[in-house]
């Protein structure tokens, strides 16, 4: 079946320095979400990429759809304290399963 | 006002008991789910329904049931607690059941099985 692989599954980092989380879908997918779950928190929704090659930005936060739709990344520049908590994406797959299928998650601990 | 809620937000019970957990949404969505996160952080879903239908139903054992009285709220009962139920339990809600809209979840219930 459809799967979504995430990796690093966990990233310590220097405040400031730059952080990556990729996704890669074993199938095409329709669209990718990315959330965010802050220590104790809840999953929040970030964004969502759709179209092929799509590059979207949140201030630091830059996300990335692949070409093929099969691979998105979440990139964080100068990463702060704030940016601490795991971060998922999750993708939706083409055609009739469009069911959302969840990656593992990246947990991103950030040293001041 | 809180688009997704839970109750309770803590639960501790021993093995063997039956207990409730209940979800409501005030968002208008149609579709709502249950997921299981374990200590890894690893998000299961569990459960779907969309529009009080059983769209969902992940391979989940049988004592954990869930119900749906109305497309604004889902509740999920579990029988026979075990250790392993131990977990904190997420209710979500979206517009629709594909995966195109966004999904918002409530603040979990942490349930602890002693």
């Amino acid at each position: 079946g459809q799967q979504v692989m995430q990796i690093p599954q966990y990233q310590h980092v220097q405040e400031g320095e730059d952080f990556t989380t990729y996704c890669n879908s074993s199938t095409t997918l329709s669209n990718i979400q990315w959330y965010k779950q802050r220590p104790g928190g809840h999953p929040v929704f970030l964004i969502q990429l759709v179209k092929s090659g799509e590059v979207k930005k949140q201030k630091r936060l830059t996300f990335q759809f692949g070409e093929a739709k099969k691979n998105s990344s979440l990139h964080i520049t100068a990463t702060q304290t704030t940016d601490v908590g795991t971060y998922f994406c999750a993708g939706a797959g083409a055609g009739n399963n469009r069911k959302l299928i969840w990656g593992l998650g990246t947990s991103l601990a950030v040293n001041p | 006002d809180t688009a997704v809620s839970q109750t309770p937000k803590y639960l501790v019970t021993q093995m063997g008991n039956d207990k409730s957990i209940k979800c409501e949404q005030n968002l208008g969505h149609d579709t709502m789910y249950w997921y299981k996160q374990d200590s890894k952080k690893f998000l299961k879903i569990m459960f779907s329904y969309n529009n009080k239908e059983l769209i969902i139903n992940e391979t989940v054992p049988n004592r954990f049931s869930p119900k749906s009285p109305d497309k604004a709220h889902l509740n999920l009962h579990i029988n026979s607690l075990e250790l392993g139920d131990s977990a904190v339990y997420f209710c979500a809600s979206s517009r629709t059941p594909f995966g195109f809209y966004e999904q918002y979840f409530g603040p979990g219930t942490r349930l602890t099985v002693t």
